[in-house]
């Protein structure tokens, strides 16, 4: 009954190898959000969805792609990473009523490794 | 733009104090404030949700205030326990698109 999940977990990959995390919620909500949080444990926005399309795009490298099929799934996708891209990942999700938004849930996170 | 700061980094503490948590942000206009609690290798656990409109939220030991034209929000939590141990995270949006801009957090230590 987990109420916002990600795949894997873990991923180690090399550099320059194209790799993809899932995310799924199954709270009903509408928005959906990828985090990452670096090194330092510092949380940055990269992308949001709302309704499958997309209201937030920060300055994010072209290498990566959100994907959101339908309003309970949001999939991010890596072209050509590279070491900086070792962080953990989160997705997150909220609803919006009238233009407002509740709090947002976040899913237990993606530890993506690039050797 | 806006940048929140959360002071203290880290605090350790003996169980049963109780203690604050501060956070400050620096544009003054913002649309809400939400606190988080990171267990390590864990993802966030939203605490409480304060409005822009709202002066304080309480959730059983926890307490968060929100002071919007100074810049701050703290949160208090009454009676720590061990259980508490954990980094707090801050985090303001500043419009309906509801975008989080984090503070660095503070890594609490509740000893026994």
């Amino acid at each position: 009954d987990t109420a916002v999940s990600q795949t894997p977990k873990y991923l180690v990959t090399q550099m320059g190898n194209d790799k993809s995390i899932k995310c799924e919620q199954n709270l009903g909500h509408d928005t959906m959000y990828w985090y990452k949080q670096d090194s330092k444990k510092f949380l940055k926005i990269m992308f949001s969805y709302n309704n499958k399309e997309l209201i937030i795009n920060e300055t994010v490298p072209n290498r990566f792609s959100p994907k959101s099929p339908d309003k309970a799934h949001l999939n991010l996708h890596i072209n050509s990473l590279e070491l900086g891209d070792s962080a953990v990942y989160f997705c997150a999700s909220t609803v919006s009523t009238s233009g407002s938004f509740s709090e947002q849930y976040f899913g237990p996170g993606t530890r993506l490794t690039v050797t | 733009k806006q940048e929140v700061t959360q002071i203290p980094a880290a605090l350790s503490v003996p169980e049963g104090e109780n203690l604050v948590l501060n956070c400050s942000f620096t544009d003054s206009a913002i649309y809400n404030l939400q606190w988080f609690r990171q267990d390590p290798g864990k993802g966030l656990t939203s605490l409480l949700l304060i409005q822009s409109s709202q002066r304080e939220q309480t959730s059983g030991r926890l307490n968060a205030s929100l002071d919007k034209s100074s810049g701050r929000s703290t949160l208090y939590i009454a009676a720590s326990q061990p259980g508490d141990s954990a980094t707090y995270l801050c985090a303001v949006s500043m419009d309906s698109s509801y975008k989080l801009i984090f503070g660095s957090g503070t890594r609490l230590l509740v000893r026994p």
